[in-house]
């Protein structure tokens, strides 16, 4: 079956550490997103990328930082210049035609 | 600037009855809405989408209006179930672009 597959599900991070959350899927679609879920907040866009080796930067970029070697792979490094990195993440991707497939997300918490 | 804005953070109906979520965005240049549904921990699903040349979709229970003049969407669900309880995130495009959502709404349906 065809999906999109984030992992880890629960992630721990110590303060000043950088944590790097998994992005994979094989719908074969050529963008591929990461947002960050805050309560009362929505969905805020952290970075995405429209085709292999180029990304752009979404409206709170900054602490962030992704590659995307591979069509299906878009991993996101948490650093320790994000401030407040406690959050749920998600990844999506999708076609030209609009349509978005979510991954099941990510729990980051600072300990 | 917030584009796409859910100013009702949350919405309680009875069982049976009809729930209505609205949505309002800023930019005219937008041509595609959608609405998702999420439960706690887990990704967004799609729910209906409508482009921006019609004015109503239907899918089942699910019916989303669209008023272009007033920049509004809504999204009407009869009858509502408790299983229809979980946040629900409208979002836009244009140009086959990257999704802006808005910051959800948290639907409860009451038995």
């Amino acid at each position: 079956d065809g999906g999109i597959t984030q992992s880890p599900k629960y992630l721990f991070r110590k303060e000043g550490q950088n944590v790097t959350l998994s992005c994979e899927q094989n719908l074969n679609h050529d963008a591929m997103y990461w947002y960050r879920q805050d309560p009362g907040q929505g969905l805020r866009l952290i970075y995405y990328s429209q085709i292999v080796n180029d990304f752009q930067k979404g409206d709170i970029a900054e602490g962030y930082s992704v590659s995307r070697e591979k069509k299906e792979s878009f991993p996101l490094t948490v650093t320790s210049a994000q401030k407040n990195p406690t959050a749920f993440y998600l990844c999506a991707s999708s076609t030209v035609n609009y349509g978005y497939t979510f991954g099941s997300g990510t729990r980051l918490t600072v300990v | 600037d917030q584009q796409v804005k859910q100013n009702s953070p949350s919405l309680s109906v009875q069982e049976g009855r009809i729930s209505i979520l609205n949505c309002d965005y800023t930019n005219s240049m937008f041509d595609y809405f959608l609405w998702y549904k999420k439960y706690p921990a887990e990704g967004p699903t799609f729910l209906i989408s409508i482009s921006s040349i019609k004015d109503k979709n239907e899918d089942g229970r699910f019916t989303v209006f669209l008023n272009k003049s007033a920049k509004h969407l809504s999204l009407h669900i009869v009858p509502s179930q408790p299983g229809d309880s979980a946040v629900y995130f409208c979002a836009a495009s244009k140009n086959t672009g990257k999704l802006i959502f808005g910051q959800g709404t948290t639907l409860q349906v009451k038995p």
